[in-house]
């Protein structure tokens, strides 16, 4: 079975441009998050979709969006990209929205400049 | 959340066993303890996880202590690609994918 794919593996934007990263869940996974992590910050928690459907939000500032298509494929969007804003987005799927385990991708390794 | 702790490092020699520790002395009754780890580079990877039972899998075996105010997780012969951090986290039916990560412990295996 094919784990969690993430893209693009890398990305270099820079400071004001607007950024999309792409996500594909194991197949049968109905759940997908997003996390961001930084050295300082550690692995926080963006948000959560579930049948299309945003069930989690995280303290992040409206700049950070994200959806989910019927097919539980995801995309997340961070628009008015800051510094601040470079880091590792991880991708995790689960099967349901309780007891699963979360599988995550390898992430999308984000620079701002 | 409820909040768990771990040691922020443990070392151990090549082919001998690991135990992490876990305390999550706040847990809910409804709470599963999940372990992940996260080698470098790489996303975090599914380890094991557990209600109130003992578990084993091919990767590990999960001790829980009867009142579930603490886990340890146990590798039964660390090798040097088990080296990465290892993040225990408390997982209730109804936080969904919201998982609080805290800074776990890293792990350093020796040849």
């Amino acid at each position: 079975k094919a784990g969690v794919t993430q893209t693009p593996r890398y990305l270099i934007k820079t400071r004001g441009q607007q950024v999309t990263l792409s996500c594909s869940p194991i197949s049968g996974h109905r759940s997908v998050s997003w996390y961001q992590q930084t050295p300082g910050q550690g692995l926080q928690f963006l948000f959560e979709y579930f049948s299309e459907t945003q069930r989690n939000k995280g303290n992040f500032p409206g700049r950070f969006s994200g959806r989910q298509f019927s097919n539980s494929r995801s995309e997340m969007n961070v628009s008015t990209l800051e510094l601040g804003d470079s880091a590792l987005y991880l991708c995790a799927s689960s099967l349901d929205r309780g007891r699963s385990p979360l599988h995550f991708g390898n992430g999308t390794r984000l620079t701002v400049t | 959340d409820a909040k768990t702790t771990q040691p922020n490092s443990m070392e151990s020699n090549e082919e001998e066993p690991v135990h992490l520790p876990c305390n999550h002395s706040t847990i809910s009754g409804t709470d599963y303890i999940h372990w992940y780890r996260q080698l470098p580079s790489q996303g975090p990877e599914y380890v094991i996880h557990g209600l109130t039972s003992n578990v084993n899998n091919r990767m590990a075996s999960l001790a829980i202590a009867e009142d579930r105010k603490s886990s340890t997780l146990i590798l039964h012969r660390a090798t040097l690609r088990d080296a990465a951090v290892y993040y225990c986290i408390l997982k209730g039916e109804t936080s969904g994918s919201r998982l609080t990560f805290g800074e776990g412990t890293q792990l350093t295996v020796n040849p």
